[in-house]
């Protein structure tokens, strides 16, 4: 069983469209970090979340945690070739990190 | 900046052979950790550490065996290698608080034929 359920698991969209990644749980997390990993190399974080509620902006990328510190989202606007790639979230409890399946990008041009 | 420095980058192991991933952390993190990446797959932790003498399983540990007998190292065993094993193994270490991050080292490829 998954502690993070991630979805959708892949996504084809073409450039310039709008797209929303979700990862959801029934347990509380301290933290919830969003990662983004290229092919053969590790996973780098790209944002972490800390309060309920909390929004933050990475140029087109938007990411909220839930008000219950159970969920969060990733949304990008107007998608970018260069946005291709898997995304991770990863929920902490007491220092360890559990991440979602991931959800694989593919923004065609 | 080296980071999280994982050796080797890529291994083949024949069925039932043993072999050591080595892990090591220039950061004086305290949290040092093992995942396991299967293919378009996320990450499941394996072992982790909170400090030099301490591990603790986490979600997958069977099968592999790990120590850390200082604050920088923390290396993975796996004593007797099955196929199930075939994976990409990541090795992260993070530093005490709850508004941290997992820096990861660039990974081990192994397959076990």
């Amino acid at each position: 069983t998954q502690l993070l359920e991630q979805s959708p698991q892949f996504l084809s969209i073409q450039e310039g469209e709008n797209l929303t990644v979700y990862c959801n749980s029934s347990s509380v997390f301290s933290s919830l970090q969003w990662y983004r990993q290229e092919p053969g190399e590790g996973p780098v974080l790209l944002v972490t979340v800390v309060t309920g509620g909390e929004v933050k902006k990475l140029k087109r990328l938007t990411f909220q945690f839930g008000d219950a510190r159970k969920d969060s989202s990733l949304h990008i606007t107007a998608a970018q070739p260069g946005d291709t790639g898997l995304y991770l979230c990863a929920g902490a409890i007491f220092n360890k990190f559990y991440f979602g399946s991931g959800t694989k990008l593919n923004v065609k041009p | 900046n080296a980071g999280v420095t994982q050796t080797p980058k890529f291994r083949i192991l024949k069925i039932g052979q043993s072999m050591t991933l080595q892990c090591a952390q220039d950061m004086n993190h305290n949290y040092m950790y093992w995942y396991r990446q299967d293919p378009g797959m996320g990450l499941k932790l394996i072992y982790y550490s909170v400090g030099a003498g301490i591990t603790d399983k986490g979600e997958v540990p069977n099968g592999y065996n790990v120590s850390r007998s200082t604050t920088e190292d923390f290396p993975l065993r796996l004593e007797l290698a099955a196929p199930s094993q075939t994976s990409v193994y990541f090795c992260a270490s993070s530093s005490i608080g709850t508004n941290t991050e997992a820096f990861f080292g660039q990974g081990t490829r192994l397959t076990v034929v």
